[in-house]
């Protein structure tokens, strides 16, 4: 079946370097993927809409500059988060749809960044 | 705006009692309702989406329009099923997103 996969799967950074996160769809092509950030005993919230090909679309509040989503090919998109903070630290998680029901049903492992 | 409130955190029963996880909702359109669940150590995955009506795992939901609900329901819970249950809305649309309530963690004792 599609999967996800999503690397790494933990990362610890010092403050002031960028970190990358990628997300392959695996045995399927995601021309649409989706990075949510978690914070601990919180809801998954949405950072941004990768597109293939084109610039991804960002929710209100997500810096472009800060979160560089990049998404160059059908089977993976990146995330890199720039001159990171500790305030950065949380769980990153990207997902793909089912092209065929519309459904967001493939999500990745996430990646647990902490910035020291 | 929209919204998903899940108002339990927690919910204990024990094996073989009914179980449901509510699940309400704020949007001013048609909606799409899903439920998602997180075993341990697992990664997200869906469970079941309204529009199909289906039943996973024993699990069924119906949408409420009228009291804007979407509980996830099962008549004898397993052990297996303790796990950490996401609701989530998709509005319509080409810009539609999802919006996931903040989880339900079910825990499912002998």
């Amino acid at each position: 079946g599609a999967v996800v996969s999503q690397h790494p799967s933990r990362v610890i950074c010092k403050s002031g370097t960028s970190v990358k996160i990628e997300c392959r769809s695996l045995d399927f092509q995601a021309t649409t993927m989706f990075w949510y950030r978690q914070f601990p005993k919180q809801s998954l919230m949405l950072m941004a809409t990768s597109n293939e090909g084109s610039k991804a679309t960002y929710e209100q509040g997500v810096e472009k500059d800060k979160f560089l989503i990049n998404h160059a090919s059908l089977t993976l998109s990146t995330l890199t988060v720039t001159s990171a903070h500790p305030e950065d630290s949380s769980f990153y998680i990207c997902s793909a749809r089912d092209q065929g029901t519309g459904t967001e049903a493939f999500f990745g492992q996430g990646t647990r960044l902490t910035v020291v | 705006a929209q919204r998903v409130t899940q108002p339990e955190k927690l919910l204990s029963v024990f094996k073989g009692a009914p179980v449901e996880l509510k699940c309400n909702y704020s949007y001013s359109g048609s909606p799409e309702l899903f439920w998602y669940v997180q075993y341990s150590r697992q990664r997200l995955q869906l469970l079941l989406r309204h529009i199909s009506r289906e039943s996973i795992k024993g699990f069924t939901a119906d949408l409420n329009k009228g009291e804007t609900s979407f509980h996830l329901k099962k008549p004898f819970a397993q052990e297996e099923d303790s796990a950490m249950y996401y609701c989530a809305l998709r509005g319509t649309g080409t810009a539609s997103k999802l919006t996931f309530g903040t989880g339900t963690r079910l825990q499912v004792t002998l």
